[in-house]
């Protein structure tokens, strides 16, 4: 069975500061995929990035980082410079690459930008 | 279409009704997943979609609620005799089936009210 854990229920950051989203899961997967989404009072849901557990490098998209750590089971989001419109709730994911592709969210972080 | 369509987009019905909520994935796309999301809370996996048949149905949190998916394409999640605790926005996605590694694709999703 796959788990994800987000322990940060709220966070407040300031204007331009970079942050961090923690996100550890457990899984008897062999091969898997980690993804962030957010989730803006708007209620679409936006995906931001992916890693796969075999990927070498960590995933980058523009102002979105990934800070995977195979061995510690944990694949943090980083955001820097953030922006006012970066407040919104982020769920982190995942999926096996085989078998049951069940997604499986975690119970989310919200994150609010302080002007 | 361009997107994932979910119909309708609000629906308010009486204690004890049954109610269908319809998914239309993105074409092509074979994995299809339901969740339901109370207000202010994360995503609750109901059912899992490959084609036509469900791998994994473990979700659905009792048997009042049933969900088909026909030609690999349009799925309808069908709830029974409603209760006042299936309030929620019921959330549908679709992904192609590439190993695992792609993102899914989120509708906007159908708000339910029961009264």
């Amino acid at each position: 069975a796959q788990k994800i854990t987000q322990t940060q229920p709220g966070m407040f950051v300031q204007e331009k500061e970079a942050v961090t989203l923690d996100c550890t899961y457990d899984t008897s997967d062999p091969s898997y995929g980690l993804f962030w989404y957010k989730q803006p009072s708007s209620g679409e849901m936006i995906f931001l990035i992916y890693q796969g557990s075999y990927d070498q490098q960590n995933a980058t998209e523009g102002r979105y980082s990934l800070n995977f750590q195979k061995a510690r089971k944990s694949a943090n989001l980083v955001i820097s410079a953030s922006q006012l419109g970066d407040s919104a709730m982020y769920f982190c994911a995942m999926r096996a690459v085989f078998g049951n592709e069940k997604l499986t969210f975690g119970t989310g972080t919200r994150l609010t930008i302080i002007p | 279409g361009a997107g994932v369509s979910q119909s309708p987009s609000n629906k308010v019905t009486e204690k004890g009704k049954d109610v269908e909520l319809r998914c239309d994935p993105i074409s092509g796309h074979t994995a299809l997943y339901w969740y339901r999301q109370s207000l202010g809370q994360g995503l609750e996996f109901l059912i899992y979609f490959q084609g036509n048949s469900a791998p994994d149905k473990s979700g659905l949190p009792s048997d009042r609620f049933s969900a088909e998916r026909t030609g690999g394409s349009v799925s309808t999640l069908t709830i029974q005799r409603t209760q006042q605790e299936d309030s929620a926005v019921y959330l549908c996605a679709s992904s192609p089936r590439t190993l695992g590694t792609s993102e899914a694709f989120f509708g906007q999703g159908t708000r339910l009210t029961v009264v």
